[in-house]
């Protein structure tokens, strides 16, 4: 299996700009969870699907935020409009169940507004 | 509200010697815990996981110890080897929910 496949895995754009990144999650797998990772505040869940219907948004910062998940083998994450503040490293992981919770990441895209 | 904290943001070792990485929650409702490893530019990776029944799991070199009373669980690693030089994330989770992760300690482990 080729794992979870995030891209783009660098994105630079200007603040104010649209910013949507990818994420192909291991195949079969029901659970696919997007985070965050900064210096301040490390690893902070955004939001996760069961199924594709998302189940817990609480993570995403603001509205500027959005996620979807069309089908099970694809999710988006989008910014519009990007801040500064957003920079960071994006990471998607995807699992089997939340029994045992062995989430699977993909390698991140690393995002920097300027 | 950081359910799980590791409090050491780094730590450095000799080649051969063991490697104790510390971690702390609050949730007394995580029934199982996991430690991740993380190199740069990738992904963080499973590597030991431990159920909130058993106080010891062990796998190869690593070995993680869970504490219930203390709310306090450790990574311990031996021999050290410098390909373990990474960052390690503890999480807590239970079997309703998410997972809540630490903020990481890198570990140098050096000739």
């Amino acid at each position: 299996d080729a794992g979870v496949i995030q891209s783009p895995r660098h994105e630079v754009t200007e603040m104010g700009q649209e910013v949507t990144l990818r994420c192909k999650p291991i195949s079969g797998h029901d659970y696919l969870f997007w985070y965050r990772q900064t210096m301040m505040r490390g690893l902070e869940l955004l939001i996760y699907f069961n199924n594709n219907v998302p189940i817990d948004d609480s993570g995403m910062p603001e509205d500027r935020f959005s996620a979807k998940m069309p089908n099970a083998s694809f999710s988006t994450l989008k910014i519009q409009p990007s801040e500064p503040r957003d920079s960071a490293v994006y990471f998607c992981a995807s699992s089997l169940d939340l029994a045992k919770n062995i989430q699977y990441f993909g390698a991140g895209t690393r995002l920097s507004v300027l | 509200d950081q359910q799980v904290k590791q409090n050491s943001p780094s730590l450095s070792v000799q080649e051969g010697r063991i490697s104790i990485l510390n971690c702390d929650y609050t949730n007394s409702m995580f029934d199982y815990f996991l430690w991740y490893k993380k190199y740069p530019a990738e992904g963080p990776t499973f590597l030991i996981s431990i159920s909130s029944i058993k106080d010891k799991n062990e796998d190869g070199r690593f070995t993680v110890f869970l504490n219930k009373s203390a709310k306090h669980l450790s990574l311990h690693i031996v021999p050290s080897q410098p390909g373990d030089s990474a960052v390690y994330f503890c999480a807590g989770g239970s079997t309703l929910g998410r997972l809540y992760f630490g903020r990481g300690t890198q570990l140098t482990v050096w000739p």
